[in-house]
C-alpha cells in the first residue's frame, strides 16, 4: 500500500492566491482527517470526513478555508483567498474502523509558505 | 470535551538510558484508544505503539512500552535503550469512535 499521498509536498504562493491542497486516503479508509501544524498553535485538526460526508468542522479557521470530500479516494482542502498567517504544514490523515484498525495513518505533510 | 495534556514540552536522555514521557487525558468513556506518535525531522507522523482502554495489559514494541492506568487516566511512554534515531516530538492521541484529540508534543533530544 502506498500510504496517505498528500500533493504537493511544497507550496509557496503569494498572499490573495488560492491554494488547493489535494490528498488521496489509504485505499478501504473511510474516514480522513485534515490538520494543520504550526510551531505556535501545534497539531489542529481542521475538519474530518467520515464516508465522505463531513462530520466535524469546527476547527475550520475562517470561511477562507474549504474541504471537500467528492468521492472515497480523494480530498481536497483549499484556501481563498491565501494569507501569511496561513503559512504551515497541512496534513491530511485517514482511518478505518474495522476491527481494530483505529489509528491514523498520516501523510508526508504538505509545507505551505504564503508570502 | 476530551483534552489530552502532555506536560513536558521537552525531554532529554542520555543514548542508551531510559526515559518515560507523560500523558494524561481527560474522558467520561470507557471505551477508546490511545496512541503515541513520532514525529521526526523529517516531520512524518509515525505510529509507535497503541493500547485499546478494555485490555488491562500494557501495550510493547520492542524497545516502546506504555503505563496505562486507566482510572488515573493516565498512559505514559517508556522508551528503553535510547537511540539517536528516537530523538523527535512525540505526541500523545485519544480516539473514542473516530473522533481523534492530539497532546501539544513532547520533544525528545537523545545525547550521545
Amino acid at each position: 500500500d502506498a500510504g496517505v499521498i498528500q500533493s504537493p509536498r511544497h507550496e509557496v504562493t503569494e498572499m490573495g492566491q488560492e491554494v488547493t491542497l489535494r490528498c488521496k486516503p489509504i485505499s478501504g479508509h473511510n474516514s480522513l482527517f485534515w490538520y494543520r501544524q504550526t510551531m505556535m498553535r501545534g497539531l489542529e485538526l481542521l475538519i474530518y470526513f467520515n464516508n465522505n460526508v463531513p462530520i466535524d468542522d469546527s476547527g475550520m479557521p475562517e470561511d477562507r478555508f474549504s474541504a471537500k470530500m467528492p468521492n472515497a479516494s480523494f480530498s481536497t482542502l483549499k484556501i481563498q483567498p491565501s494569507e501569511p498567517r496561513d503559512s504551515a504544514v497541512y496534513f491530511c490523515a485517514s482511518s478505518g474502523n474495522l476491527g481494530t484498525l483505529y489509528e491514523q495513518y498520516f501523510g508526508p505533510g504538505t509545507r505551505l509558505t504564503v508570502t | 470535551a476530551q483534552t489530552v495534556t502532555q506536560s513536558q514540552p521537552e525531554m532529554s536522555v542520555q543514548e542508551a538510558e531510559t526515559v518515560t514521557l507523560s500523558c494524561t487525558y481527560d474522558t467520561s468513556e470507557s471505551d477508546y484508544y490511545l496512541f503515541w506518535y513520532k514525529q521526526p525531522p523529517s516531520r512524518q507522523m509515525i505510529l509507535v505503539i497503541r493500547q485499546e482502554a478494555y485490555k488491562q495489559q500494557n501495550a510493547t514494541e520492542n524497545r516502546f512500552s506504555v503505563n496505562f492506568q486507566k482510572a488515573a487516566k493516565s498512559f505514559s511512554l517508556k522508551i528503553s535503550d535510547s537511540q539517536l534515531g528516537d530523538a523527535a516530538m512525540y505526541f500523545c492521541a485519544y480516539n473514542r469512535r473516530g473522533q481523534f484529540y492530539f497532546g501539544t508534543g513532547t520533544s525528545l533530544t537523545v545525547i550521545p
